[in-house]
């Protein structure tokens, strides 16, 4: 049983589209992040939500929390932004429970 | 600046050999965490630790153990390592308290076991 889905599992894009990565949850939250995992293994944060939407540069992430259900939005996008983007819920103030990833390719 | 490291950046061992992964965090965080990665599963909790000494199980614990003798420090042991331990293992800490809930990742070990 996944207590996190992520979809899609991998997303080619074109240099200026924009993307769209969602997250659903099962259980109850007390706050919901997203990381991003770029090649050679290193992840970092980019948003924690608990409730509406958070903006940085080119990245937006809402949540929805009676639907249980969250998205990350990428205006704009890059090849930079070719990552391994990942939705991860925060259960207890302790541990967390992860998405299995969504692989971003944005070709030039 | 957060920073978490890890003792390799890569690893190859042997079937049967005895496995230390290190973990320091430089920010007196309580939480501890060792996760594995595998393709399509996505990151598994092997043990956390809330503080020194102190250690809990996580999804996959078997064949895995760990030790937490400083605070800063959390270590992972495969005591008899097998290939299908070869995977990505990240380390992660994170502090306690309203202000704290972000975990903060090592750059992660690649291992293969052969």
């Amino acid at each position: 049983k996944n207590e996190v889905e992520q979809s899609p599992q991998n997303l080619t894009a074109q240099e200026g589209e924009f993307i769209t990565i969602n997250c659903s949850y099962s259980v109850g939250i007390s706050a919901l992040h997203w990381l991003q995992q770029h090649p050679g293994g290193g992840i970092v944060s980019l948003f924690m939500l608990s409730s509406g939407k958070k903006k940085h540069g080119r990245l937006i992430a809402t949540i929805n929390i009676q639907e249980k259900h969250s998205s990350l939005h990428i205006t704009a996008s890059h090849p930079r932004d070719s990552a391994v983007y990942i939705c991860a819920v925060d259960r207890t103030g302790n541990q967390f429970y992860f998405g299995t990833g969504t692989s971003l390719t944005v070709i030039p | 600046d957060v920073k978490v490291t890890q003792s390799s950046r890569y690893l190859v061992k042997r079937t049967g050999e005895k496995v230390f992964l290190e973990c320091v965090q430089d920010m007196d965080h309580e939480n501890m965490f060792w996760y594995r990665q595998d393709p399509g599963l996505g990151l598994r909790l092997i043990y956390f630790s809330y503080d020194v000494k102190m250690k809990e199980k996580g999804d996959i614990p078997e064949g895995y153990s760990v030790s937490r003798e400083k605070k800063e420090r959390f270590s992972l042991i495969l005591e008899s390592a097998s290939t299908n331990q070869t995977s990505m293992y990240l380390c992660a800490s994170r502090g306690t308290g309203q202000s704290s809930y972000e975990q903060y990742f090592g750059p992660g070990t690649r291992l293969t076991v052969t």
